[in-house]
């Protein structure tokens, strides 16, 4: 068990531009979480996968905003143009099927997203 | 709407001295309680958990909890704080109607040497 695992750590961006990070959750989970942390706030609910199918987006997840769990293995979230307004921490996480089961989630690192 | 109240955005304790950090949730049936510590830069770490039985629940360094139905609380606690421990704490709760963790703002704790 290697724990959740994302990618990049740090991306750099220009306004504008298109960014997609990825998630690899612990092999034996099911259910994929997406969150996002502005500086000095909690991390706030983006979307959940059960599996590979998409069970509920947060109103947070504006058009821009896609994701993805193919196979319902590693998850990829991507931001289309870019907005200032999206920098922030992108934190990945996964648990058992049973509400967040025995253990709690389990946290990725996060990627910190800076746009300029 | 269900939420996550941590009244306290920072706490500084000094080193040796005991901490409490409070959280209350909003009412809501069997509420699932947990407690996560985030060192800068880096993901959330879960303390303890509460889903049931014994209110009072050891954690990982050092640290307790104790699930308060009454007051809609589960404060965090040590006896005796290390300037290690120096990081933002997380208070969270699931809800067995929910999908999804409800995470409150934060406290950020900072030692006095």
């Amino acid at each position: 068990d290697t724990g959740v695992s994302q990618d990049p750590r740090h991306k750099i961006t220009k306004r504008g531009q298109n960014v997609t990070f990825r998630c690899d959750p612990i092999s034996e989970h099911n259910r994929l979480y997406w969150y996002r942390q502005t500086l000095g706030q909690g991390p706030e609910f983006l979307t959940y996968f059960q599996n590979e199918a998409q069970l509920e987006k947060s109103r947070l997840l504006s058009d821009r905003f896609s994701a993805e769990r193919p196979k319902g293995s590693f998850s990829t979230l991507e931001i289309q143009r870019t907005e200032q307004g999206d920098s922030a921490m992108y934190l990945c996480a996964s648990s058992t099927p049973d509400r967040g089961g025995n253990y709690g989630y389990t946290f990725g690192s996060g990627t910190r997203l800076t746009v300029v | 709407a269900q939420s996550v109240t941590q009244p306290d955005i920072h706490i500084t304790v000094s080193e040796g001295a005991s901490l409490e950090l409070r959280c209350n949730y909003s009412y809501g049936a069997t509420p699932y309680l947990f407690w996560y510590v985030q060192s800068p830069g880096q993901g959330l770490q879960l303390l303890l958990k509460y889903f049931s039985g014994d209110t009072l629940v050891q954690g990982i360094k050092g640290f307790e909890a104790e699930f308060k139905r009454s007051q809609s609380s589960f404060n965090l606690r040590k006896p005796s704080v290390h300037w290690s421990d120096a990081a933002e704490y997380f208070c969270a709760v699931l809800y067995s109607s929910a999908s999804k963790i409800i995470f409150g703002s934060g406290t950020r704790l900072s030692i006095r040497p």
